[in-house]
């Protein structure tokens, strides 16, 4: 059966330090990959969006970047945060089928900047 | 931007009474979903429907989908204390690449 990895559940950064979110997707194949941003309350922001390695959209501009290196993991990162990044992120995954769209969560990283 | 966006923001109801939620959309798609959060956890898949379905039902859910005034609508009936959640539509839209953009979601509390 296929699991989702996303780690850490909770991270408190300083301002201005480097961050690294990793997800991972465990059996099944050229999975469609995403990155999503929650704020308290509200609805899931599109940040980055993979349909394969080293293929990668941008949804919005940002303080953030998102690579692919292998098929089924899927990185977030940042040089320098901002306090505007704090939020739940999401990673999530969905079969490479037009017609079965299903996408499957992470646990999610609530990550503070202080 | 969002593409789903849903109405009510949020929702109070006594248990076993029905909750209604809806969503609008602003392009022609392929599918619409409906997911649910409990608070501070990810997303969990309800039901998906295709472009060319009018309604569907799983369990106590009932999921229907209007193409021509681009809006639908998911019903919860006999509601329980443990369906309080947030309840998010999903669209996928060849025109905007499949990628799955969600709406601002609706906070239903269910009291017992």
């Amino acid at each position: 059966s296929q699991t989702i990895h996303q780690w850490p559940a909770t991270l408190v950064q300083p301002v201005g330090s480097p961050l690294s979110l990793e997800c991972t997707v465990e059996g099944t194949s050229n999975p469609n990959l995403y990155w999503y941003r929650q704020a308290a309350g509200r609805g899931l922001q599109l940040l980055f969006y993979s349909v394969g390695i080293g293929q990668i959209s941008s949804e919005v501009p940002q303080n953030l970047s998102a690579s692919r290196p292998q098929d089924r993991q899927f990185i977030l990162s940042s040089k320098k945060l901002l306090l505007s990044d704090s939020g739940f992120y999401l990673c999530a995954w969905s079969p490479l089928d037009r017609d079965n769209t299903e996408a499957f969560f992470g646990q999610g990283t609530r990550l503070t900047v202080v | 931007s969002q593409q789903g966006e849903e109405d009510p923001q949020a929702l109070s109801i006594q248990e076993g009474e029905n909750a209604t939620m809806n969503c609008s959309y602003k392009t022609s798609i392929n599918n619409l979903q409906w997911y649910r959060q409990n608070s501070g956890r990810g997303l969990v898949h309800l039901i998906l429907i295709r472009s060319n379905e009018r309604e569907k039902h799983s369990g106590r859910l009932r999921v229907t989908l209007d193409t021509s005034k681009k809006s639908s609508s998911l019903l919860i009936t006999a509601s329980r204390a443990a369906d309080t959640a947030s309840y998010f539509c999903a669209t996928d839209a060849e025109a905007a690449g499949n990628k799955l953009t969600f709406g601002g979601g609706t906070r239903v509390l269910v009291k017992p």
